[in-house]
């Protein structure tokens, strides 16, 4: 089963780095995945697709402060946001889709100091 | 620019029906699978239903299935949600989302505003 697990909350200071982690369940490593960010009281938005090799592709608009890698194993993929700002402060999701399904992680509230 | 709008929420009684629509711009509308997911007061994001480029494939969430009928009318570029039997756990901004790739499940590249719908007697 198709499952992404991301820790529920972290925080950083304003113009540090902070990465966030979502880990794929057990066969599904090399399942690409998708980071997408909400801000309070708005719709989300796509920030980019990350593969398994650590191969991403931002959407239209996102910055460079915002990148993905992954695990040597693949399993676990992470979005790193350099120099952070205000407005970051927002849930980030995982999302993954295999036959028939798409699946998201739980979120994880950042919270910008 | 691509943009997908929702409509058609409110407050409704348990038991009762609504139908959502999402009106999308800026891309061929025809070429790509369309999502509904959405988000409960308190609660992360819930991914509801897609339906593939020409409709002939769908797929529901455990939760919504036999309920929700996900539908598309290509030649008015909208995208349409069928909510019966709707419960107070259906609670939730409804947001319309595009799909990525050209496969029928896909990741999701343009979101909606979303739509709210609450069931509340």
């Amino acid at each position: 089963q198709l499952v992404l697990t991301q820790s529920p909350s972290a925080s950083a200071s304003l113009g540090a780095s902070v990465k966030l982690t979502c880990t794929l369940s057990g066969t599904y490593s090399t399942y690409a995945i998708a980071w997408h960010q909400q801000q309070p009281e708005k719709g989300p938005r796509y920030l980019m697709k990350l593969d398994s090799d650590g191969s991403h592709y931002r959407g239209d608009g996102i910055p460079d402060r915002f990148s993905g890698s992954s695990s040597s194993s693949g399993a676990e993929r992470y979005l790193t946001i350099s120099s952070l700002q205000s407005e970051d402060e927002a849930d980030y999701y995982c999302q993954s889709w295999g036959t028939g399904i798409e699946v998201f992680g739980g979120g994880t509230k950042l919270t910008v100091l | 620019q691509v943009q997908v709008v929702e409509s058609g929420g409110g407050v409704v009684q348990p038991g009762t029906s609504l139908r959502l629509s999402c009106a999308a711009s800026g891309f061929t509308f025809i070429n790509y699978g369309m999502h509904w997911v959405r988000r409960a007061p308190g609660k992360g994001l819930e991914w509801v239903a897609l339906i593939s480029y020409n409709g002939d494939n769908k797929y529901y969430a455990d939760s919504v299935k036999g309920r929700f009928t996900i539908s598309r009318d290509n030649s008015k570029n909208t995208l349409y949600l069928q909510m019966n039997s709707l419960t107070a756990e259906d609670t939730a901004v409804y947001y319309c989302a595009k799909g990525g790739g050209r496969t029928v499940t896909t990741w999701f590249d343009y979101w909606g505003q979303g739509t709210l719908v609450t069931v509340s007697s």
